[in-house]
């Protein structure tokens, strides 16, 4: 199993450009999410999903959207970059059973808005 | 949104010692909390999930204690090495049926040889 899978691993972006953020994990997960990690501020949750065809928003979802076609992928969308969305950016899955489990974290995407 | 804190912020400790840092969170409606040990340039990596008051798990050198009532849980690490420098996070869910993983802050943990 390849677990979960970030593109790309770095990415520079000027102020206004779009780009989506792409995740993938092969262990049949229904719950996908999205974070960043700013420093001093941990992680923060943008975006979730509890299966195919169902996002919600997370503590920051402004600037970001998501979708979930498959049970596979999760891609998260900048619509306009900001410098402010400099950040990395992780994307977690779980299984979704009905009680907690373990989270399963993808390697990030380091971006960079200027 | 739910308040975690971690504490220490960091700390350093010299090969061998144990050690312990606490998070904290609010003991209402409670549902469960997860540690994570994240090394640098890496992903975080679960530890461990606790969901009963009480709960004490175990993990090699690591151990872990879950007091809901009073809203803590502690991390302990007997005998530190080096390979357990690592930032510690923890995270906890707003509520039964939330899909929301509030985390702390994180301690960082530097093991000295």
């Amino acid at each position: 199993n390849a677990g979960v899978t970030q593109t790309p691993k770095f990415q520079v972006l000027k102020t206004g450009q779009s780009m989506t953020l792409q995740c993938a994990q092969d262990m049949n997960h229904e719950y996908m999410s999205w974070y960043r990690q700013d420093p001093g501020m941990g992680l923060r949750l943008i975006h979730y999903s509890v299966g195919a065809g169902i996002t919600d928003q997370g503590e920051v979802p402004n600037g970001y959207n998501v979708s979930r076609s498959t049970t596979e992928d999760f891609p998260l969308r900048l619509l306009s970059a900001a410098p402010s969305q400099t950040s990395v950016y992780f994307c977690a899955s779980s299984y979704f059973s009905g009680r907690p489990v373990e989270q399963f974290f993808g390697p990030g995407t380091r971006l960079t808005v200027l | 949104i739910l308040n975690v804190e971690q504490s220490p912020q960091s700390l350093h400790v010299q090969e061998g010692d144990s050690t312990n840092f606490t998070c904290s969170f609010p003991s209402s409606n409670f549902y469960a909390l997860h540690w994570y040990r994240w090394e640098t340039a890496k992903s975080p990596e679960a530890l461990f999930v606790m969901t009963l008051n009480g709960d004490e798990k175990k993990k090699g050198r690591i151990s872990a204690t879950l007091n809901t009532k009073e809203g803590y849980s502690y991390l302990y690490i007997k005998g530190s090495q080096p390979e357990d420098s690592a930032t510690y996070l923890c995270a906890c869910y707003s509520g039964a049926g939330s899909y929301q993983l509030t985390f702390g802050k994180g301690t960082k943990l530097s093991v000295i040889p």
